[in-house]
């Protein structure tokens, strides 16, 4: 069972908004940067978000992250068939001498 | 451009010790800022940190896997090491090796290494 609780699958059709949450403790998200990974099929995963809400360049202005609390959320916006991938949140967690943690990923489907 | 790449056998047999390197190109493995890890996923499933260091040296250890875990740098060839002791069906999974640079996440990725582990 991952330490980041993330819902398992999400889905919308194209051109809408989907929002997949994360949630955690205050010693993982609660004191620390959110970033989210997004990953196809037999590749290796790619930063999306980085510090709650940066975007790596390149990467697309439908994607946005925002964070409250123990909470992040990731928000796809004017969504397109390639979005479907598994999108994955991680952060550091400052327990047991620190070290990081990831959410289970959620699986988008794109109707 | 940084790239990294895995390198290791695909297959160990249940109890033996798997070793795995990452060779960095494109940079200094020990330039500062710079952090450096380790993360696997299981066939099918979600990704999960092992371990890593950064730029001053301190290492990080997953707790779950902490006491089996040794992660290491040799500067002069520009790699990373993993090694993980007392393998089992459990462990098979596809390797990664990640860095980024400050906190502004893992931005360089391998390819990735399938490691299975069976008799």
């Amino acid at each position: 069972q991952s330490v980041l609780t993330q819902p398992p699958s999400a889905s919308e059709t194209p051109g809408q908004r989907v929002t997949i949450s994360c949630s955690g403790s205050s010693s993982n998200i609660g004191s620390n940067f959110v970033y989210w990974y997004q990953q196809f099929p037999g590749t290796a995963p790619k930063l999306l978000i980085y510090r709650n809400t940066q975007r790596p360049s390149g990467v697309p202005d439908r994607f946005s992250g925002s964070k409250s609390g123990t909470s992040a959320s990731l928000a796809i916006s004017g969504l397109r068939s390639e979005d479907e991938a598994d999108y994955y949140c991680a952060a550091w967690d400052d327990s047991l001498s620190g070290h990081w943690v990831f959410g289970g990923g959620t699986k988008l489907t794109v109707l | 451009q940084l790239q990294l790449q895995e390198s290791g056998p695909g297959l160990v047999k249940p109890s033996e010790t798997l070793s795995l390197i990452c060779s960095v190109s494109g940079g200094s493995i020990s330039s500062n800022s710079y952090y450096w890890g380790w993360i696997r996923q299981p066939p099918g499933k979600g990704l999960e940190w092992i371990g890593g260091f950064d730029h001053t040296g301190t290492t990080y250890y997953n707790p779950s896997l902490k006491s089996r875990v040794t992660i290491s740098v040799d500067t002069s060839k520009n790699q990373l090491s993993l090694k993980l002791n007392s393998m089992s069906a459990a462990d098979t999974a596809i390797y990664y090796c990640a860095g980024q640079m400050g906190s502004s996440g893992l931005s360089y990725w391998g390819l990735g290494a399938l490691v299975i582990v069976s008799s």
